[in-house]
């Protein structure tokens, strides 16, 4: 299994601004996922993060508003940019566990309101 | 495109029933499927995971069933205790191992005392 940490656990922020929420994995893994949770919905992946190379975007999503950095294999930024309140939801990281399996485990999540 | 629907959107019941939530998804091309419960406001627990060439998974009083032909899974709960309240979600893999989950839309379980 894997343990996955994120910061911050919940913000609210003004319109126009942008938040950076962190990740971190107790082991390292090859990919990280970003996945979006609006209210009252399932989740919809943003996009897969690779260590040493650019994220790939999930349609509707593009890295002007939601750029991410993975510096090394246990660590990831998801930042919102210009935010607007429909970007209110819970942000979460994901991450794939080792083996064959490929068993996916998640972060707590990060809960935004924007107003 | 895979699509995931989970049925019933919601259920109520009172504790200690037994009680089935469905899953089912249209393309039958998966690596595997995974259940996960989400407390409110919070990010998501595995529950249990089936691999493709497996009919089922238990873990104490879960059971998950896996028909893949007819692109069906169960979630089995027995004696259902009021902390088993929350939002069960279903989740596919395509093939491909590492591809991108799809999610269900979920069942919000009530457990009444």
């Amino acid at each position: 299994s894997a343990v996955i940490s994120q910061k911050p656990s919940r913000d609210i922020c003004q319109r126009g601004t942008s938040l950076t929420i962190q990740c971190q994995v107790d082991s390292q893994v090859t990919m990280m996922f970003w996945y979006r949770q609006q209210p009252g919905q399932s989740l919809t992946l943003i996009a897969t993060a690779n260590q040493g190379s650019e994220a790939t975007y999930e349609s509707g999503f593009v890295i002007d508003k939601f750029p991410i950095s993975r510096p090394n294999l246990t660590f990831s930024t998801l930042t919102v940019s210009n935010m607007s309140p429909e970007d209110s939801s819970i942000y979460l990281c994901s991450v794939s566990g080792t083996g064959i399996y490929n068993e996916q485990f998640f972060g707590p999540g990060t809960r935004l309101t924007v107003l | 495109k895979q699509e995931v629907t989970q049925i019933p959107a919601a259920l109520s019941v009172p504790e200690g029933e037994n009680l089935v939530l469905n899953c089912s998804f249209t393309d039958s091309a998966i690596y595997n499927l995974q259940w996960f419960r989400q407390d409110p406001g919070k990010g998501l627990t595995s529950l249990l995971l089936i691999q493709s060439s497996q009919r089922e998974q238990t873990s104490g009083r879960l059971n998950a069933s896996l028909d893949k032909s007819s692109g069906r899974s169960t979630l089995y709960i027995a004696a259902s205790q009021p902390g088993d309240s929350a939002t069960y979600l279903c989740a596919v893999r395509r093939e491909t191992s590492g591809s991108r989950l799809t999610f269900g839309e979920g069942t919000q379980l009530t457990v009444n005392p």
